[in-house]
């Protein structure tokens, strides 16, 4: 089954105690990209990603890094969380940048 | 840059009734429209698309036509059902934009039996 797979589905942790959040699509899609969905704010994206080593940044890219090392994985690594950061994030991935776009389940963060 | 308005919710319809859900945009260039869906706890799911001005998208009964005169892509929908309950995204892509989705703030339906 073609999926896009999010880790964890929840997470409460604390300011300051780094996290990684993984990602990973079984579809060989070029294209990912991390957004935050915030009440009133819709969706708005984080970093996105062209292809293996080529990531950049999106509409709101501070306080989180992402990596890609292999074309199916794509983590977002929180390094010093805050209570900002409290949202609910999604994974997106999709053969080509101008094709519609696969979504994780998400993933609820809670930074206390 | 590229912006989505959409009409605020929440929306609250009784089954079988006529819905639409407005949309409007601004971008640079050509984009490609997207209606997005999210049910209760889950990712969201692509529901229709158009990738050029006059196009029609449906699908589950759901519709919607690309307008470039008026830059709108309102979503439609003859006969509303309970399982419609979700929330709706209008969502633009533009090559000129990062290849990113440009998202509304979403409009909540609740259908009532």
């Amino acid at each position: 089954e073609a999926q896009v797979t999010q880790n964890p589905r929840y997470l409460i942790t604390v300011t300051g105690k780094k996290l990684t959040v993984t990602c990973s699509q079984n579809m060989n899609h070029e294209y990912m990209s991390w957004y935050r969905q915030d009440p009133g704010l819709g969706l708005r994206q984080i970093y996105y990603s062209m292809n293996v080593e080529v990531t950049d940044k999106g509409d709101v890219p501070e306080g989180y890094k992402v990596s890609r090392k292999e074309k199916r994985n794509f983590p977002l690594i929180l390094e010093s969380p805050s209570p900002n950061q409290t949202s609910l994030y999604f994974c997106a991935s999709s053969q080509e940048p101008l094709q519609p776009q696969h979504f994780g389940d998400g993933t609820r963060l809670s930074i206390l | 840059g590229n912006s989505v308005t959409q009409m605020e919710g929440p929306v609250t319809l009784s089954e079988e009734a006529f819905l639409t859900i407005n949309c409007t945009y601004t971008a640079t260039g050509y984009p490609s429209l997207f209606w997005y869906v999210q049910y209760p706890g889950e990712g969201l799911q692509l529901l229709l698309k158009a990738t050029k001005a006059d196009d029609k998208g449906s699908n589950k009964g759901f519709e919607a036509t690309y307008r470039k005169e008026t830059t709108s892509f309102h979503l439609e929908k003859g006969s509303v059902q309970v399982s419609d309950s979700a929330v709706y995204f209008c969502a633009l892509l533009s090559g000129g934009s990062n290849y990113k989705l440009t998202f509304g703030k979403g409009t909540l339906l609740t259908v009532n039996p």
